[in-house]
This record gives structure tokens, sequence and C-alpha cells, in this order.
């Protein structure tokens, strides 16, 4: 079954940085496309960052365009995500998540919706 | 500007049904969308992708009691037979040309 176990959490200072890890199991990782989403303490889910199955193209959000970086390693199934500047309200419990969807031998199949997710790394920024 | 909008709280009683409802921004009335349910203290768990037509795709071992179903802009989710785990968070969420966006989440109460 699909397994996705994030690392690299922790307490950091703002302004310094940290990489979060999430190593995948029991799917053909390098065909989908793969998520961070997180979850400050007590509030709902943001959406963070997506990147396409072979890493061709990645999106993110507002609140961490040019400080975050989504980044996939196909070889080693394993999603990564790059986090510079950090700020107080990067707080959360950070989300590894696979897409719905899926490419195989040149197609696409299936959607965009978030299918599984992982347990979490809570990342802590404060002084 | 694509958001989605839901209910902060419901309740309902112990095997009764309840319908959840998320709201997609004008404009993007014919959006898919994904429900997931967050229980206390653990991650989110993917439930099923419900079209605009109605139509719905459930996730592994999803129960028959969890359904959706669509009208206009809006989503629902539709759990029957309540039971006791049935209480958490309920997030809707959707997609767009590199975009995704969640909903605030509805917390049910079951009673």
């Amino acid at each position: 079954q699909v397994q996705l176990v994030e690392s690299g959490g922790g307490v950091v200072q703002p302004g310094r940085s940290l990489r979060l890890s999430c190593a995948a199991s029991g799917f053909t990782f390098s065909s989908y496309g793969m998520h961070w989403v997180r979850q400050p303490p007590g509030k709902g889910l943001e959406w963070v960052a997506v990147i396409w199955f072979d890493g061709s193209n990645k999106y993110y959000a507002d609140s961490v365009k040019g400080r975050f970086t989504i980044s996939r390693d196909n070889s080693k199934n394993t999603l990564y995500l790059q986090m510079n500047n950090l700020r107080a309200e990067d707080t959360a419990v950070y989300y590894c998540a696979r897409e719905g969807g899926y490419c195989s031998g040149g197609n696409c199949y299936g959607d965009y919706e978030v299918d599984s997710w992982g347990q979490g790394a809570l990342v802590t920024v404060s002084s | 500007q694509l958001v989605l909008t839901q209910s902060p709280s419901a309740s309902a009683s112990l095997g009764a049904s309840v319908k959840l409802t998320c709201t997609l921004s004008s404009g993007h009335s014919s959006y898919a969308i994904a429900w997931h349910q967050q229980q206390p203290e653990k991650g989110p768990r993917y439930l099923m992708k419900v079209n605009s037509d109605g139509s719905h795709s459930k996730g592994d071992g999803i129960p028959d009691r969890f359904s959706g179903s669509s009208s206009g802009a809006e989503r629902f989710l539709t759990i029957s037979s309540l039971q006791s785990e049935d209480e958490a968070d309920y997030y809707c969420q959707t997609w767009g040309t590199g975009i995704h966006v969640f909903g605030g989440g509805t917390t049910l109460t079951v009673l």
C-alpha cells in the first residue's frame, strides 16, 4: 500500500533554513505528482507546493514563493522541501501527499486530487 | 479567484445522517473537488472525489456510509448511520492550473 514518511522536522530560528524529506513506497513514485501541505497548530490545511511526476513543473502558494523549493529524486523515491528564510508563521505540521492521477508511457490518467497522505513532520520556527 | 467555502461546524446525532457542504467560488462551478477527513490528533485521510455531475469515486476502504453529490457550485459529503469515529474535521480541496486550494474545514460533532 502507499506509504509516505516525512522526516527532517524540528525547531529552527527565524531566518534559518530546513529541508524536509518524504520517502515514498508502495507505488511507482516516478509516475505521480507530489505535494506538500501544511497545517499550523489549531488551524486548517494550507497547500504549499506541487511538483509534476517528472519534475518538469513546480507551483507554489504565494505565502512561500521565493523562499521554499520543492524537488524530487525519482531514483531514490524521495520528495523534498527546502525551506529558506523561515518565519514564525511557517510553524506547522508539514504533510507530504500524492496526487490521484498518474502518467505512464507518455500518457496521463486521472485527476489532481490528493489521494494519499503522510503522517506529517512538525516544523517550529522560534528564537 | 479560486476559493472554497465551508461552514465551520456541524452536528448530528449518533446513527443519524449529516450533509456537509463545500461551495466553489463564482466562475468555478464546473470544478471537481475532493473530501478529506481528519480525526483528532491524526493526519488527513482521503475520502473521495466529487465531480460537477455528482459522480464520485471513493478512496480505498472508505465505507458505503460516505457518499458525495453536487448541485451547481455546491459539493456535498453525506455521512449516514453516524458513528462516534466520524467526529472529525472535514476539508474539501480543489485545483486549477498551478494552484491547489483547501476549504477552511468543517468540524463535525456527533451528539
